[in-house]
């Protein structure tokens, strides 16, 4: 069965820093590209991240270029986002995903 | 970036109609779309992939077409573990985009 569980959300202040994590079970990790989506409170969503399955190719979002890291570590069969220079703006649901099988999320509140 | 407009943005039906949301694509993305669907609280559910191929175990009910620019999602006889808010993805370039969401609500 596939599983993708987050963690590491929670309050921090603006300014802040945070690392998800997104532990991942039931398939071959390392074979996939893997994305970070976000949802803010009451609105859509929004791709952040994605990183090829041997870390080759990362893209970001504009809104976290420069301020938001992906990085994996296929031995450990895990996904992560770096977040750093926090904004009341980053506050969402963070999903962690292959594009067919989302994790529950984890909430990050900038307050 | 590509643009994906989606409508509507809301929509009341009842049980036993069918409906159908529109995604459009600033400019053509083959068929590198998506449909997901989230009920409150939960992730997003991948309802169907490549704009018209079924995820497995999702109801026959459900159907995707399209190709290039315009896509829909139909729903042919609507049931009450699908009222949903419902959300395109085009993921032929970056950044990837979604639409804005139909929020699909009981008449």
């Amino acid at each position: 069965e596939v599983q993708l569980v987050e963690s590491g959300g929670g309050l921090v202040k603006p300014g802040g820093s945070l690392r998800l994590s997104c532990a991942a079970s039931g398939f071959t990790f390392r074979s996939y590209f893997m994305t970070w989506v976000r949802q803010a409170p009451g609105k859509g969503l929004e791709w952040v991240a994605s990183i090829s399955s041997s870390s080759t190719y990362i893209y970001y979002a504009d809104s976290v270029k420069g301020r938001f890291t992906i990085s994996r570590d296929n031995a450990e069969d895990s996904l992560y986002l770096q977040m750093n220079s926090l904004t009341a703006e980053d506050t969402a649901v963070y999903y962690c995903l292959r594009l067919d099988f989302w994790g529950h999320g984890t909430l990050v509140t900038v307050s | 970036d590509i643009q994906m407009t989606q409508s509507p943005s809301s929509l009341s039906a009842s049980v036993g109609d069918r409906v159908t949301i529109t995604c459009r694509a600033s400019q053509g993305i083959r068929n590198d779309l998506g449909w997901y669907q989230q009920k409150p609280g939960r992730a997003p559910k991948r309802l169907i992939y490549a704009a018209s191929s079924l995820q497995s175990g999702v109801p026959s009910r459900f159907s995707g077409s399209g190709s290039g620019t315009e896509f829909t999602l139909t729903i042919s006889s609507l049931q009450p573990e699908d009222f949903a808010t419902y959300y395109c993805l085009q993921h032929n370039a970056y950044p990837y985009t979604f639409g804005q969401g139909t929020k699909l609500e009981i008449k």
